[in-house]
């Protein structure tokens, strides 16, 4: 059984760094065609694609997030990291990692965690 | 980069069909067979309804259907149901990137 969880801080200041980490289990980063994305969600908007780690540890990044934003695994501890810096209260938003098969789809999604960038 | 175009609300009476389109470019639309549909019911996380254009995974109800023509893709709902009103997204492959659509909310009537 797949499942993916978000965890991190639920409230950030301006210009502070987030660290999400999202921990997984039923598949392994390790293994050919996996990736694992990240995908937030502000408060009644769409979707937004962020970054996307692949087995073979290539990295992708949204091009107008690129400069903020760092992807890494862990392979041995099933988890994936993703770093922003210098929130924003735009950043605001519910954020997703996403298990993303030959890094074309998601298949499955973790439940979300809320970021609120306030002061 | 820009978030692929959907309509903002698509609406049907219980077993009419419904297609919501997703216009996005030639460089991501238009040059891949990577175009993936996911549900979204309020509060929930999103749910892969199609994936490479047109494939359903297991699961999912044959009344949604995907297709593609030129830059712009579609998702089909046939046989329209309670249970199909949600918010339903559109995702591009855009060449070492991802792009979403901006969101299309289905209400059944």
């Amino acid at each position: 059984q797949v499942t993916l969880r978000e965890s991190g801080p639920a409230l950030v200041k301006p210009t502070q760094t987030l660290t999400l980490t999202c921990t997984f289990s039923g598949f392994s980063l390790s293994t050919s065609g996996m990736c694992v994305s990240w995908i937030r969600q502000p408060p009644g908007k769409a979707l937004e694609w962020l970054a996307l780690i692949d087995w073979d540890d290539d990295k992708y990044y949204s091009t107008s997030l690129k400069t903020r934003l760092t992807i890494s695994k862990d392979t041995s501890k099933n988890q994936v990291v993703l770093t922003m810096t210098n929130m924003d209260p735009v950043d605001t938003a519910t954020y997703y990692c996403a298990r993303t098969r030959y890094c074309d789809w998601v298949d499955y999604w973790g439940q979300g965690t809320l970021v609120t960038v306030s002061s | 980069q820009s978030a692929l175009t959907q309509p903002a609300s698509v609406s049907g009476s219980p077993g009419q069909s419904i297609t919501i389109s997703c216009t996005g470019t030639s460089s991501d639309v238009g040059s891949y067979n990577l175009v993936s549909w996911y549900q979204q019911h309020p509060g929930k996380a999103p749910k892969l309804m199609i994936y490479e254009v047109s494939k359903r995974p297991s699961g999912v109800s044959n009344r949604f259907s995907g297709s593609k023509s030129g830059n712009t893709a579609s998702l089909t709902i046939s046989g329209l149901q309670a249970e199909d009103e949600a918010d339903y997204y559109c995702c591009s492959y855009a060449g070492s990137r991802y792009v979403f659509g901006t969101g299309t909310k289905v209400t059944v009537l």
